[in-house]
């Protein structure tokens, strides 16, 4: 059934390693979103993208790197340079453009911490 | 810069009471409000959107906007105990984001 999948559902990085997070959907949605969430705080734009090839910054952008060469699919890259990345990481998708302001849905999340 | 105001609590209401959770905005021009549910450790769950003035029901679940005093909330009737988690409010900012209050902990106690 159609939903958004994130993996892993736990990650581990070492210092000065880059990671990638994986985001999935099978919705049919154009838009797609990731977020930051920090322990009792609430949610923070990282990157968006409204349409394949084509993503633009959020407020906290910077240390992250995204991609967008599926419809289906919005990877994160969580670089060396976010010295802070431990974090609830959600992604979400909403239909897009040509739907007006459509409701986000949101995959399971993944927790990533420092080692 | 847009913002959305929620009341962090905890708001702690007794098992069957109605519980009311609001949230202002800043951006006058918006047009849509969302509310989502997001137990601890979870991902947010979206509960109910409203785009018009005035109440939106379903369920247990009644959204209220009011755009010229620039606040949404929602009440939850007859609260259980599954109730118990934060509630996130929402707002249509612009290019199809979504800008997001902190959050409110509802604890419902029997």
């Amino acid at each position: 059934d159609g939903g958004i999948t994130q993996s892993p559902k736990y990650l581990f990085r070492k210092e000065g390693q880059n990671v990638t997070l994986s985001c999935e959907q099978n919705l049919n949605h154009d838009a797609m979103y990731w977020y930051r969430q920090d322990p009792g705080q609430g949610l923070r734009l990282i990157y968006y993208s409204q349409i394949v090839n084509d993503f633009q910054k959020g407020d906290i952008a910077e240390g992250y790197s995204v991609s967008r060469e599926k419809k289906e699919s919005f990877p994160l890259t969580v670089t060396s340079a976010q010295k802070n990345p431990t974090a609830f990481y959600l992604c979400a998708s909403s239909i897009g453009l040509t739907g007006g302001n459509q409701p986000q849905h949101f995959g399971d999340g993944t927790r990533l911490s420092i080692l | 810069q847009k913002e959305v105001e929620q009341n962090s609590g905890p708001l702690s209401v007794p098992e069957g009471a109605i519980a009311s959770l609001n949230c202002t905005y800043s951006d006058r021009g918006s047009q849509s409000f969302f509310w989502y549910r997001q137990y601890s450790g979870k991902s947010p769950e979206l509960i109910m959107f409203i785009y018009s003035n005035g109440d939106k029901e379903d369920g247990r679940f009644t959204a209220q906007l009011n755009k010229a005093s620039q606040y949404v909330s929602l009440l939850i009737r007859d609260s259980q105990p599954s109730d118990s988690a934060t509630y996130l409010c929402a707002v249509a900012g612009g290019y199809n984001k979504l800008i997001f209050g902190a959050g409110t902990r509802l604890a419902v106690h029997p």
